[in-house]
């Protein structure tokens, strides 16, 4: 059990640019999940995939964030034309179907937009 | 919104035990209760769950009341390094979608002292 991997730790961005993290989820996971964690604050539920089906969107997640999981394997979380409010950490989990269903939260990427 | 309710703070001495209690009145038949820490830019760290019997693992036990709208994390002999935000959390009703969500509120912030 490798535990649920994410990529890059840390990226620094210029307002306005796009940047895209990277979840290598635990292996037999089938459920995938992204959360955004701001200072002082718990995660926030982004969005949610069950095998490769994106099944639900936070009211958070705008038009500028997409989300895939090809293949039901890793995920990408991409944010386009960042703004400064989209700093916080960047949380992926994973968990698979039964044994009351825990997930499992990788380091987090941080995201900073200067 | 977050379905748990949690003190923000608590204080203890190292090598005593710890009681976090988390209220969660609005609990269903089917949720189970999942607490989880954070250690200080580190993602979220599984530390136990339990559906309506007290748990007990190596880094804890849970107390669920008998009618399930409160539970008691017990840290047995507190340590410096299990001062985190403890969060308790319940696992939301799926979705038609067939989505688990799981939301966080602020949770406790456990400061150990020497």
């Amino acid at each position: 059990d490798t535990g649920v991997s994410q990529d890059p730790r840390h990226k620094i961005t210029k307002r306005g640019q796009n940047v895209t993290f990277r979840c290598d989820p635990i292996s037999e996971h089938n459920r995938l999940y992204w959360y955004r964690q701001t200072l002082g604050q718990g995660p926030e539920f982004l969005t949610y995939f069950q095998n490769e089906a994106q099944l639900e969107k936070s009211r958070l997640l705008s038009d500028r964030f997409s989300a895939e999981r090809p293949k039901g394997s890793f995920s990408t979380l991409e944010i386009q034309r960042t703004e400064q409010g989209d700093s916080a950490m960047y949380l992926c989990a994973s968990s698979r179907t039964g044994g009351g269903n825990t997930i499992y939260f990788g380091e987090g990427s941080w995201l900073t937009v200067v | 919104d977050a379905k748990t309710t949690q003190p923000n703070s608590m204080e203890s001495n190292e090598e005593e035990p710890v009681h976090l209690p988390c209220n969660h009145s609005t609990i269903s038949g089917t949720d189970y209760i999942h607490w989880y820490r954070q250690l200080p830019s580190q993602g979220p760290e599984y530390v136990i769950h339990g559906l309506t019997s007290n748990v007990n693992n190596r880094m804890a036990s849970l107390a669920i009341a008998e009618d399930r709208k409160s539970s008691t994390l017990i840290l047995h002999r507190a340590t410096l390094r299990d001062a985190a935000v403890y969060y308790c959390i319940l696992r939301d009703t799926p979705t038609t979608s067939g989505t688990y969500k799981y939301i966080f509120g602020t949770g406790t912030r456990l400061k150990v002292l020497a």
